[in-house]
């Protein structure tokens, strides 16, 4: 059973470039939490999506930020227009759909913006 | 807001020796506590947990105390090992409501054990 994927491992932007970064989560899970971590600091919740619904996005920055999770593939959280600030870790992490406790996290995508 | 906090960055520990972590909450709507392990490069990797309705609670080397009265949390690593070097994060969530995987995290901790 694989664990939680992402892609791509390390992505490198230009300031006003867009970012794509893809969550697939475990099998038999259907719910997925972003998150991101700036330089020494700890994990910040961002969305959390179902299936083709997006349940909670306070943490999500009210510009140039959203995230999707389709009926079929994986999760995407899609960021325009990057400037130098967004330059973090981003994890997302699933559930499994009986509402599990415990949250199995992906790699990680390290984004770093020139 | 910091609502969750580690006020120690680093700790540094002999192989053998015993590791205290600690974790300090202030949301009294809390209700569900965990912790995390990261190795740089990595994501985090689930280690323990507890539910408020419990104070202690034990897997293998790893013990996890709960002081609801103090919103105060601690894990304790017994015996530590030079493998249990890494960042540990504190993280807490309301399990009812629909945002029930929700965590809010400490900063870490940075774990040393020294051979």
């Amino acid at each position: 059973n694989a664990g939680v994927m992402q892609n791509p491992r390390h992505l490198v932007r230009r300031r006003g470039q867009e970012a794509r970064l893809r969550c697939s989560p475990m099998k038999g899970h259907s719910h997925v939490y972003w998150y991101r971590q700036l330089p020494e600091e700890g994990l910040k919740f961002m969305v959390y999506l179902q299936k083709e619904n997006i349940i909670d996005e306070s943490g999500m920055p009210k510009e140039r930020f959203s995230a999707e999770f389709p009926k079929e593939g994986p999760s995407i959280l899609r960021i325009q227009q990057v400037v130098r600030g967004d330059s973090a870790a981003y994890f997302c992490a699933s559930y499994e759909d009986q509402g599990g406790t415990e949250a199995f996290f992906g790699q990680g995508t390290r984004l770093t913006v020139v | 807001d910091q609502q969750v906090k580690q006020n120690s960055p680093s700790l540094s520990v002999q192989e053998g020796r015993i590791s205290i972590l600690n974790c300090d909450y202030t949301n009294s709507m809390f209700d569900y506590f965990l912790w995390y392990k990261k190795y740089p490069a990595e994501g985090p990797t689930f280690l323990i947990s507890i539910s408020s309705i419990k104070d202690k609670n034990e897997d293998g080397r790893f013990t996890v105390f709960l002081n609801k009265s103090a919103k105060h949390l601690s894990l304790h690593i017994v015996p530590s090992q030079p493998g249990d070097s890494a960042v540990y994060f504190c993280a807490a969530s309301v399990a009812g409501g629909t945002s029930y995987g929700k965590l809010t995290f400490g900063q870490g901790t940075i774990l040393t054990v020294h051979p």
